[in-house]
């Protein structure tokens, strides 16, 4: 069974600060997402990444796909108070299953 | 704009009262799911249709049922709702694995489940 181990598990920082959520593994994935979701709401999905090595931006936030494929990294730049929720990894399992893999999430509070 | 629908947000049933929750999808995917989500842990896979074949996981407990009458909607029957089964539903949807490049799931925005 993969499993994706998720770090740290909760995380209260002040607005302005940077910060980093990582996301680990022994198995490889064919490609890893990052989900956010806020009180009483369903995950959005923020990002895919899929080549090995692979980094992509969005905005704020910066996603690093392992050069393995085994984990993943989510840094935050000015954390704001808009960017409070629960950080999701999921990894789509190798062999094309439909099945996503998640970690247990990190549950970030930027206070004001 | 094409999106995942679930309703009620808000549902209350009686311990041991059947209950059953609705999903429908304008996206015209072909995979449907339904986790459960207690409070800020990760989502639990129950079951998930790939077109119409149903996929039970090993450990989801017999008293949830579901059903698929067609691509667009997905239906997470609770028999006989204990106190356990109190939690945030959330059903999502994924394009066919062979024909999309990266497997990515859309989620709606889930339903809370109160048993009393």
């Amino acid at each position: 069974t993969q499993l994706l181990e998720q770090s740290p598990q909760f995380l209260s920082i002040q607005e302005g600060e940077n910060l980093t959520v990582y996301c680990n593994s022994s198995s490889v994935f064919s490609s890893l997402q990052w989900y956010r979701q806020e009180p009483g709401e369903g995950p959005v999905l923020l990002v895919t990444v899929v080549t090995g090595g692979e980094v992509k931006k969005l905005k704020r936030l910066t996603f690093q796909f392992g050069d393995a494929r085994k984990d993943s990294s989510l840094h935050i730049t000015a954390a704001q108070p808009g960017d409070t929720g629960l950080y999701l990894c999921a990894g789509a399992e190798q062999g094309g299953s439909e099945k996503l893999v998640f970690g247990k999430g990190t549950k970030l509070t930027v206070n004001p | 704009d094409a999106m995942v629908i679930q309703n009620p947000r808000y549902q209350v049933t009686q311990f041991g009262k059947p209950v059953t929750l609705s999903c429908s999808q304008t996206l015209n995917h072909n995979v449907m799911y339904w986790y459960q989500q207690k409070s800020s842990q990760a989502p639990k896979l129950l079951f998930h249709y790939y077109d119409k074949d149903f996929n039970n996981e090993a450990d989801t407990p017999d008293n949830f049922q579901s059903r698929r009458p067609n691509t667009s909607f997905c239906f997470l029957d609770i028999r006989s709702p204990g106190l356990g089964d109190a939690a945030m539903y959330l059903c999502a949807t994924s394009r066919d694995t062979r024909l999309a490049g990266a497997y990515e799931q859309y989620f709606g925005p889930g339903t809370r489940l109160t048993v009393t």
